[in-house]
Protein backbone atom coordinates (compact mmCIF):
# COMPACT_ATOMS: atom_id res chain seq x y z
CA UNK A 1 0.00 0.00 0.00
CA UNK A 2 1.28 3.41 -1.06
CA UNK A 3 1.99 5.47 1.71
CA UNK A 4 0.93 9.30 2.25
CA UNK A 5 2.45 11.90 -0.80
CA UNK A 6 3.20 14.92 -0.71
CA UNK A 7 4.20 17.95 -3.09
CA UNK A 8 6.12 19.38 -3.46
CA UNK A 9 9.08 18.21 -1.66
CA UNK A 10 10.67 21.62 -1.66
CA UNK A 11 9.45 25.23 -2.31
CA UNK A 12 10.48 28.64 -2.43
CA UNK A 13 8.80 31.73 -2.41
CA UNK A 14 8.79 35.11 -1.62
CA UNK A 15 7.15 37.21 1.18
CA UNK A 16 3.30 38.34 -0.24
CA UNK A 17 2.91 35.78 -1.97
CA UNK A 18 0.82 32.44 -2.07
CA UNK A 19 1.34 28.67 -2.05
CA UNK A 20 -0.62 25.52 -1.97
CA UNK A 21 0.41 22.25 -0.91
CA UNK A 22 -1.35 18.91 -1.71
CA UNK A 23 -1.34 15.77 0.18
CA UNK A 24 -2.52 12.48 -1.08
CA UNK A 25 -3.49 10.03 1.86
CA UNK A 26 -2.58 6.37 2.24
CA UNK A 27 -5.60 4.58 0.27
CA UNK A 28 -8.90 4.04 2.37
CA UNK A 29 -7.72 6.50 5.22
CA UNK A 30 -10.17 9.60 5.33
CA UNK A 31 -9.04 11.54 8.26
CA UNK A 32 -6.20 14.12 7.20
CA UNK A 33 -4.25 16.59 9.57
CA UNK A 34 -1.82 19.33 8.88
CA UNK A 35 0.97 19.80 11.00
CA UNK A 36 3.81 22.89 10.90
CA UNK A 37 7.28 21.75 12.04
CA UNK A 38 9.60 24.53 13.01
CA UNK A 39 12.80 24.23 14.47
CA UNK A 40 11.48 26.91 17.77
CA UNK A 41 7.73 25.76 18.21
CA UNK A 42 7.96 21.69 17.26
CA UNK A 43 4.92 20.15 15.79
CA UNK A 44 2.15 22.44 15.94
CA UNK A 45 -1.62 20.90 14.88
CA UNK A 46 -2.88 23.45 11.99
CA UNK A 47 -6.44 21.33 11.14
CA UNK A 48 -8.01 18.27 10.14
CA UNK A 49 -9.96 16.64 7.63
CA UNK A 50 -12.69 14.41 7.59
CA UNK A 51 -14.76 13.51 4.30
CA UNK A 52 -14.56 17.26 2.81
CA UNK A 53 -15.05 18.82 6.38
CA UNK A 54 -12.83 20.53 8.34
CA UNK A 55 -13.28 18.96 12.18
CA UNK A 56 -10.64 20.69 13.85
CA UNK A 57 -8.52 23.64 13.55
CA UNK A 58 -5.29 25.01 15.32
CA UNK A 59 -4.01 28.47 16.50
CA UNK A 60 -3.26 30.10 12.83
CA UNK A 61 -4.05 32.91 11.17
CA UNK A 62 -6.78 32.65 8.73
CA UNK A 63 -3.84 32.98 6.34
CA UNK A 64 -3.78 29.34 6.61
CA UNK A 65 -6.67 27.87 4.89
CA UNK A 66 -6.92 24.11 3.79
CA UNK A 67 -9.62 21.62 1.51
CA UNK A 68 -9.99 17.81 1.48
CA UNK A 69 -11.63 16.38 -1.88
CA UNK A 70 -13.86 13.73 -2.17
CA UNK A 71 -11.30 11.10 -2.90
CA UNK A 72 -9.63 12.16 0.58
CA UNK A 73 -6.89 14.52 -0.74
CA UNK A 74 -6.02 17.18 0.64
CA UNK A 75 -4.62 20.67 -0.04
CA UNK A 76 -3.66 23.60 1.75
CA UNK A 77 -2.89 27.31 1.23
CA UNK A 78 -1.19 29.98 2.86
CA UNK A 79 -1.64 33.40 1.44
CA UNK A 80 0.15 36.67 2.07
CA UNK A 81 3.20 34.52 2.96
CA UNK A 82 5.30 36.31 5.64
CA UNK A 83 9.35 34.42 6.65
CA UNK A 84 8.26 33.31 9.74
CA UNK A 85 5.67 30.74 7.61
CA UNK A 86 9.39 29.23 6.40
CA UNK A 87 8.90 25.45 7.71
CA UNK A 88 8.18 22.14 7.12
CA UNK A 89 4.66 21.41 6.53
CA UNK A 90 3.63 17.95 7.33
CA UNK A 91 0.14 15.86 6.09
CA UNK A 92 -0.97 12.72 7.92
CA UNK A 93 -3.59 10.43 7.55
CA UNK A 94 -5.37 8.33 9.51
CA UNK A 95 -8.37 5.89 9.57
CA UNK A 96 -11.34 7.80 11.77
CA UNK A 97 -11.49 4.91 14.93
CA UNK A 98 -10.02 6.85 18.19
CA UNK A 99 -6.37 6.23 18.89
CA UNK A 100 -5.70 5.34 14.90
CA UNK A 101 -2.17 6.66 14.93
CA UNK A 102 -1.49 8.99 11.97
CA UNK A 103 0.48 7.90 9.35
CA UNK A 104 3.12 11.34 8.12
CA UNK A 105 4.17 12.07 4.52
CA UNK A 106 7.80 13.36 4.20
CA UNK A 107 6.53 17.10 4.08
CA UNK A 108 6.80 19.85 2.11
CA UNK A 109 9.82 22.51 2.58
CA UNK A 110 8.77 25.56 2.47
CA UNK A 111 11.31 28.69 2.32
CA UNK A 112 9.78 32.18 2.42
CA UNK A 113 12.78 34.52 1.07
CA UNK B 1 -5.76 20.71 27.13
CA UNK B 2 -3.28 18.38 26.86
CA UNK B 3 0.12 18.90 26.97
CA UNK B 4 3.61 16.96 26.45
CA UNK B 5 6.75 17.27 27.97
CA UNK B 6 10.23 15.69 26.59
CA UNK B 7 12.59 16.59 29.25
CA UNK B 8 15.78 16.12 27.36
CA UNK B 9 16.09 17.89 23.94
CA UNK B 10 19.22 15.64 23.66
CA UNK B 11 20.64 12.86 24.48
CA UNK B 12 24.06 11.25 23.18
CA UNK B 13 24.88 7.70 23.77
CA UNK B 14 27.43 5.25 22.56
CA UNK B 15 26.44 2.39 20.24
CA UNK B 16 25.36 -1.17 22.62
CA UNK B 17 24.40 1.36 25.53
CA UNK B 18 21.17 1.72 27.43
CA UNK B 19 18.86 4.51 26.15
CA UNK B 20 15.63 6.05 28.01
CA UNK B 21 14.37 9.21 26.46
CA UNK B 22 11.73 10.77 28.84
CA UNK B 23 8.21 12.15 28.40
CA UNK B 24 5.38 13.37 30.69
CA UNK B 25 2.68 14.24 29.88
CA UNK B 26 -0.56 16.53 30.96
CA UNK B 27 -4.34 15.64 31.24
CA UNK B 28 -7.38 16.36 32.69
CA UNK B 29 -9.06 13.05 30.77
CA UNK B 30 -7.87 9.85 29.85
CA UNK B 31 -5.10 9.93 26.81
CA UNK B 32 -3.83 7.84 24.17
CA UNK B 33 -0.01 8.11 24.07
CA UNK B 34 2.56 7.56 21.15
CA UNK B 35 6.20 7.83 19.83
CA UNK B 36 7.25 8.69 16.83
CA UNK B 37 10.95 9.10 15.06
CA UNK B 38 11.74 11.20 12.26
CA UNK B 39 15.19 10.38 10.27
CA UNK B 40 16.60 13.31 8.63
CA UNK B 41 14.46 14.62 5.77
CA UNK B 42 11.77 12.89 6.11
CA UNK B 43 8.42 12.55 7.76
CA UNK B 44 7.33 11.00 11.45
CA UNK B 45 6.88 6.92 11.70
CA UNK B 46 5.51 5.42 14.28
CA UNK B 47 7.38 3.50 17.00
CA UNK B 48 4.76 2.43 19.31
CA UNK B 49 1.71 3.19 21.17
CA UNK B 50 -0.70 3.07 24.06
CA UNK B 51 -4.26 3.01 23.82
CA UNK B 52 -5.25 0.14 26.61
CA UNK B 53 -4.36 -2.75 28.71
CA UNK B 54 -0.63 -3.71 29.32
CA UNK B 55 1.24 -1.17 30.25
CA UNK B 56 4.02 -1.70 28.68
CA UNK B 57 4.10 -1.34 25.23
CA UNK B 58 7.04 -3.27 22.68
CA UNK B 59 7.00 -0.93 19.45
CA UNK B 60 9.26 -1.60 16.53
CA UNK B 61 13.04 -1.52 16.18
CA UNK B 62 13.41 -2.81 19.48
CA UNK B 63 12.29 -0.22 21.22
CA UNK B 64 9.55 -0.36 24.46
CA UNK B 65 7.60 2.32 26.45
CA UNK B 66 6.02 1.96 29.93
CA UNK B 67 3.02 3.57 30.54
CA UNK B 68 2.99 4.95 34.13
CA UNK B 69 -0.63 6.52 35.06
CA UNK B 70 0.53 7.70 38.83
CA UNK B 71 3.23 9.49 37.35
CA UNK B 72 1.82 10.79 33.82
CA UNK B 73 4.59 9.06 32.38
CA UNK B 74 5.56 7.26 29.02
CA UNK B 75 9.18 6.80 28.86
CA UNK B 76 10.84 5.39 25.48
CA UNK B 77 13.69 2.56 26.15
CA UNK B 78 16.09 0.54 24.37
CA UNK B 79 18.40 -1.49 25.65
CA UNK B 80 21.14 -1.60 23.67
CA UNK B 81 21.12 1.21 20.64
CA UNK B 82 22.62 1.29 17.10
CA UNK B 83 24.20 4.13 15.06
CA UNK B 84 21.13 3.77 12.62
CA UNK B 85 18.92 5.03 15.89
CA UNK B 86 19.83 8.48 15.34
CA UNK B 87 17.04 10.38 14.98
CA UNK B 88 14.53 12.87 16.71
CA UNK B 89 12.06 11.21 18.67
CA UNK B 90 8.81 12.47 19.70
CA UNK B 91 6.08 12.04 22.30
CA UNK B 92 2.75 12.40 21.73
CA UNK B 93 -0.69 12.41 23.26
CA UNK B 94 -4.54 12.52 22.35
CA UNK B 95 -7.44 12.67 24.17
CA UNK B 96 -9.62 9.08 24.31
CA UNK B 97 -12.93 10.62 24.05
CA UNK B 98 -12.07 14.68 22.21
CA UNK B 99 -14.82 17.02 22.14
CA UNK B 100 -16.38 17.96 18.87
CA UNK B 101 -15.57 14.11 17.72
CA UNK B 102 -12.24 15.15 16.23
CA UNK B 103 -8.88 13.79 17.48
CA UNK B 104 -5.71 16.20 17.69
CA UNK B 105 -2.45 15.00 18.30
CA UNK B 106 -0.16 17.16 20.58
CA UNK B 107 3.35 16.37 20.12
CA UNK B 108 6.70 17.12 22.15
CA UNK B 109 9.42 19.23 21.72
CA UNK B 110 11.45 16.40 20.54
CA UNK B 111 14.69 14.85 21.66
CA UNK B 112 17.59 14.21 19.40
CA UNK B 113 19.31 10.94 20.44
CA UNK B 114 22.64 10.73 19.02
CA UNK B 115 24.24 6.91 18.70
CA UNK B 116 28.50 7.66 19.32
CA UNK B 117 30.51 4.29 17.80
Amino acid sequence: KAGVTQTPRYLIKTRGQQVTLSCSPISGHRSVSWYQQTPGQGLQFLFEYFSETQRNKGNFPGRFSGRQFSNSRSEMNVSTLELGDSALYLCASSLEYWGSPLHFGNGTRLTVT
Amino acid sequence: AQSVTQLDSQVPVFEEAPVELRCNYSSSVSVYLFWYVQYPNQGLQLLLKYLSGSTLVKGINGFEAEFNKSQTSFHLRKPSVHISDTAEYFCAVSETQPQGGSEKLVFGKGTKLTVNP
